[in-house]
């Protein structure tokens, strides 16, 4: 089993719609939580992070952790053409529990797709 | 504006070569890593290095070394360069104490032929 897996998808809504993004991880060690946006052709770059259960929020997007069902999810709120691009959760820890410290763990990915 | 700048965008090599892949970032990070990617399997570690002359191994070591002589330069090499290493390798930078946020060069796309 991975340590981190990732809803494949490909997605693909209508521009406006709210986009749900979900990752389940199997290291209970892992203190904080990341999404990565990455354009066709570039590297990822950050979109968001978190270090506790909850929910956080940036505009658009929210970030969602569960600890105790090892769950994050991204929520993307009016969705746009430009949100169009893979998304990757990654977390990572300092080193107790099997994580290696220094160590970020990727998804898979899921490709997004917002048509007008 | 942080940079973490990769020496190829599009690399074509033949079977066996000794491929050096570079990258450069200016932000004064002690961490650097390399990844490849690949579709389907996401980002996968290759080697991370905490900081000068100091590398550890990643998920995905086999096949590949690295250098790290000076803080702002990490280096990756294929020994012996193989098909099945055709892939998008990233680079990315980070300080320790910020460790939520590791920035990405722009990817090397290596064919090997």
């Amino acid at each position: 089993q991975k340590e981190v897996e990732q809803d494949p998808g490909p997605l693909s809504v209508p521009e406006g719609a709210i986009v749900s993004l979900n990752c389940t991880y199997s290291n209970s060690a892992f203190q904080y939580f990341m999404w990565y946006r990455q354009y066709s052709r570039k590297g990822p770059e950050l979109l968001m992070y978190t270090y506790s259960s909850g929910n956080k929020e940036d505009g658009r997007f929210t970030a969602q952790v569960d600890k105790s069902s090892k769950y994050i999810s991204l929520f993307i709120r009016d969705s746009q053409p430009s949100d169009s691009a893979t998304y990757l959760c990654a977390m990572g820890g300092d080193g107790a529990g099997g994580t290696s410290y220094g160590k970020l763990t990727f998804g898979q990915g899921t490709i997004l797709t917002v048509h007008p | 504006d942080v940079k973490v700048t990769q020496s190829s965008r599009y690399l074509v090599k033949r079977t066996g070569e000794k491929v050096f892949l570079e990258c450069v970032q200016d932000m004064d990070h002690e961490n650097m890593f390399w990844y490849r990617q690949d579709p389907g399997l996401g980002l996968r570690l290759i080697y991370f290095s905490y900081d000068v002359k100091m590398k550890e191994k990643g998920d995905i070591p086999e096949g590949y070394s690295v250098s790290r002589e000076k803080k702002e330069r990490f280096s990756l090499i294929l020994e012996s360069a193989s098909t099945n290493q055709t892939s998008m390798y990233l680079c990315a930078s980070r300080s320790p104490r910020v460790p939520t946020e590791a920035f990405f060069g722009q990817g090397t796309r290596l064919t090997v032929v």
